[in-house]
């Protein structure tokens, strides 16, 4: 499967409880998106990367949240201290960078859901 | 700040009809993509368009970019085009080249 890979596809977690996310993009792609999906809302920007520089971050973005690409290839996604309005579906997207347009390839998604 | 809005926010049709959603935005852009997202929440890319119209199969994307508007048309639609149907334009603003989402449009197709 050469498409962009997100794990675990499901998380349900205890409130308070620390969570953590994995997307590995296409292997060509230097640019990895993370997005947030609440139920009936289009996705909202998060943080992106290129390599392993982030180069932007969301004000929705918490200092619960954290983003990590260390070496320029899969990314995490840390929440800590979860709370219920955490619940939601993260995505992730990779792309190649260019001068005009970007084509971003999609993950499954990782649904998160706090109780 | 560009906002994107999307029109209808929901739809039911029966089979066979023709469908379109309309994406409208609020400043210039380098690329829209039409994406869709099914129960369970996977985003597929459908069509990324810089200019013109974009055919596949029977699904139709046309954009206008003097009038900030894309419309995505399905043709002969059948109950498995059920899903929702979001539009995101990519801009690049002060901070860099970035994404934002349309609200969505979620389709039913009754058999």
């Amino acid at each position: 499967d050469t498409g962009v890979s997100q794990n675990p596809r499901h998380k349900i977690t205890k409130r308070g409880q620390n969570v953590t996310f994995r997307c590995d993009p296409i292997s060509e792609h230097n640019r990895l998106y993370w997005y947030r999906q609440t139920l009936g809302q289009g996705p909202e920007f998060l943080t992106y990367f290129q390599n392993e520089a982030q180069l932007e971050k969301s004000r929705l973005l918490s200092d619960r949240f954290s983003a990590e690409r260390p070496k320029g290839s899969f990314s995490t996604l840390e929440i800590q201290r979860t709370e219920q309005g955490d619940s939601a579906m993260y995505l992730c997207a990779s792309s190649l960078p260019s001068g005009g347009w970007t084509e971003a390839f999609f993950g499954q998604g990782t649904r998160l859901t706090v109780v | 700040k560009n906002e994107v809005e999307q029109s209808p926010q929901n739809l039911t049709a029966q089979e066979g009809e023709f469908i379109t959603i309309n994406c409208s935005y609020s400043v210039g852009i380098s690329a829209l993509h039409w994406l869709q997202q099914h129960p369970g929440g996977g985003i597929v890319s459908l069509f990324m368009l810089s200019s013109g119209k974009k055919k596949h199969g029977r699904l139709i994307a046309t954009i206008n970019i003097q009038e900030k508007h894309s419309s995505l048309h399905i043709t002969a639609s059948h109950p498995r085009d059920s899903a929702v149907y979001i539009c995101a334009v990519l801009f690049r603003d002060n901070y860099g080249q970035n994404f934002v989402f349309g609200p969505g449009t979620r389709l039913s197709v009754l058999p």
